[in-house]
C-alpha cells in the first residue's frame, strides 16, 4: 500500500524566510502533484511533476521531484503572509490511461507565515 | 474557480439518514473522482468514474455508492449515516488521460448529528 508522508506537519515561519516542505512516498511513481488548501476551502493545484528531476517554479514556490529517492520538495522563498495555507502532496500510482485513478495524498503541512 | 461544481455546499442531517451529493465536472472532463476529508483520516480517495464507468475504488464504505450519468455529472450517495461520516466531501474532475491533473470542487461539508 502506498504511503505518502509529509514533514513537517506544522510550520510557523517569519516573513522573508526560506523553508522546505518534504514529501516522501513508498512506491515507485513518477507522477506527483502539489496542492494548496485554505481553511474550509477547496484544493488548488500548484504543480504537476511528471518525471525524475522535474523542477517547477511559480512565484515564491518551487517544487522538485526525485523519483529515485521517492522524494519531492516544495521550497518557499522569502515567505509572505499570503502563503499561509495547508500544502498537500499527492502521488499517483495508477497505470490506467483514464486519469488519476488512485491519487494518494500526504498528511498535509499547515504553514503559518508570521508578519 | 476550478469549474467543478458541487451541491449542496453544506448539509446537516441526522444519523441513519441518507443523502446525495452532486458534482458537475469541468466542461470536457470525462473523469470524476470523489474524496473524503476528515480530521482523523485526512484526504481519502473514495471512487473514480470515467465516462460513466467505475474505474477504481478506494476506501469507500459499503454504505456509500456513486454513479456517473450520461451527461457526466456524478452523485455520491451516503446512507445509514453515522456521526463519523461527518466530513468534507470533494469531487474532482480531469480530462481522463494519464498525466493530467485533477481539479477540485468547493466541497460539500456534511455534518451528521
Amino acid at each position: 500500500e502506498l504511503k505518502v508522508e509529509q514533514n513537517p506537519l506544522f510550520l510557523s515561519m517569519q516573513e522573508g524566510k526560506n523553508y522546505t516542505i518534504y514529501c516522501n512516498y513508498s512506491t515507485t511513481s513518477d507522477r506527483l502533484y502539489w496542492y494548496r488548501q485554505d481553511p474550509g476551502k477547496s484544493l488548488e493545484s500548484l504543480f504537476v511533476l511528471l518525471s525524475n528531476g522535474a523542477v517547477k517554479q511559480e512565484g515564491r514556490l518551487m517544487a522538485s521531484l526525485d523519483t529515485k529517492a521517492r522524494l519531492s520538495t516544495l521550497h518557499i522563498t522569502a515567505a509572505v503572509h499570503d502563503l499561509s495555507a495547508t500544502y498537500f502532496c499527492a502521488v499517483d500510482i495508477g497505470i490506467s490511461n483514464f486519469g488519476n485513478e488512485k491519487l494518494t495524498f500526504g498528511t498535509g503541512t499547515r504553514l503559518t507565515i508570521i508578519p | 474557480d476550478s469549474g467543478v461544481t458541487q451541491t449542496p455546499k453544506h448539509l446537516i442531517t441526522a444519523t441513519g439518514q441518507r443523502v446525495t451529493l452532486r458534482c458537475s465536472p469541468r466542461s470536457g472532463d470525462l473523469s470524476v473522482y470523489w474524496y473524503q476529508q476528515s480530521l482523523d483520516q485526512g484526504l481519502q480517495f473514495l471512487i473514480h468514474y470515467y465516462n460513466g464507468e467505475e474505474r477504481a475504488k478506494g476506501n469507500i464504505l459499503e454504505r456509500f455508492s456513486a454513479q456517473q450519468f450520461p451527461d457526466l455529472h456524478s452523485e455520491l450517495n451516503l446512507s445509514s449515516l453515522e456521526l463519523g461520516d461527518s466530513a468534507l466531501y470533494f469531487c474532482a474532475s480531469s480530462v481522463g488521460q494519464i498525466n493530467t491533473e485533477a481539479f477540485f470542487g468547493q466541497g460539500t461539508r456534511l455534518t451528521v448529528v
